[in-house]
């Protein structure tokens, strides 16, 4: 079992639309989760953070986190073709202080 | 401010070849990760680094593999002898302890092709 699960997609919806992110993980001292967004032949980028249960939003982007079904989610609202990137889920695993554990990704296409 | 900066931002080898990638962290930055990504394999955590020193090297796939960092401002990755699976983009982080939590911030990566 992958330590960090992602749908590897592709997703797509049309511009406009809510595009939901999903991702799993096995490790349940897991504290800290990111997203990063990585478009095409360049490097990923963290666009959202989120340590507590519940909800954290930032402009069009919201986060989801359920600890006790150790799941995270990302929603982009009100689409945009220049969201079209994959995204990926990163933890921190238990007992490390400073490494990250990435999904897989999941790669959404925003259709105009 | 710069950015992480990697070098060379693609390299050709051929099979049995030594290849060294070069990163230079964000100044003030105290941690260094270096990842290799493939489509099998995903984004892959190779090693670490905490102020200068390798602290975790259990992702570096065999011997062939080596890394250093010298001081603050400037890591390699070394493969030796490189083999045609080595191919794949390899990314250089860096992060500081006094920043936003475990925040990484990555380099352009270097596109790796061994022949």
């Amino acid at each position: 079992q992958k330590e960090v699960e992602q749908n590897s997609g592709p997703l797509s919806v049309p511009e406009g639309a809510i595009a939901s992110l999903n991702c799993t993980y096995s490790d349940r001292g897991s504290q800290s989760f990111f997203w990063y967004r990585q478009y095409s032949g360049k490097s990923p980028e963290l666009i959202m953070s989120i340590y507590s249960n519940g909800d954290k939003e930032d402009g069009r982007f919201t986060a989801q986190l359920n600890k006790a079904s150790q799941y995270v989610s990302l929603l982009i609202r009100d689409s945009q073709p220049s969201d079209s990137a994959t995204y990926l889920c990163a933890v921190t695993p238990s007992g490390s202080a400073r490494q990250l554990t990435f999904g897989s990704g999941t790669q959404l296409t925003v259709l105009p | 401010d710069a950015g992480v900066i990697q070098s060379p931002r693609h390299e050709v080898t051929e099979m049995g070849q030594e290849v060294t990638l070069r990163c230079k962290p964000i100044s003030g930055h105290d941690y260094l990760f270096w990842y290799r990504q493939t489509m099998m394999r995903g984004l892959e955590l190779l090693i670490y680094f905490n102020n200068n020193v390798p602290i975790d090297d259990s992702g570096m796939p065999e011997d062939r593999f080596s890394a250093k960092m010298p001081n603050a401002s400037f890591s390699t990755l070394k493969i030796q002898p490189s083999e045609p699976r080595d191919s794949a983009v390899y990314f250089c982080a860096s992060s500081s302890s006094g920043g936003a939590r475990f925040t990484q911030y990555f380099g352009p990566g270097t596109r790796l092709t061994v022949l």
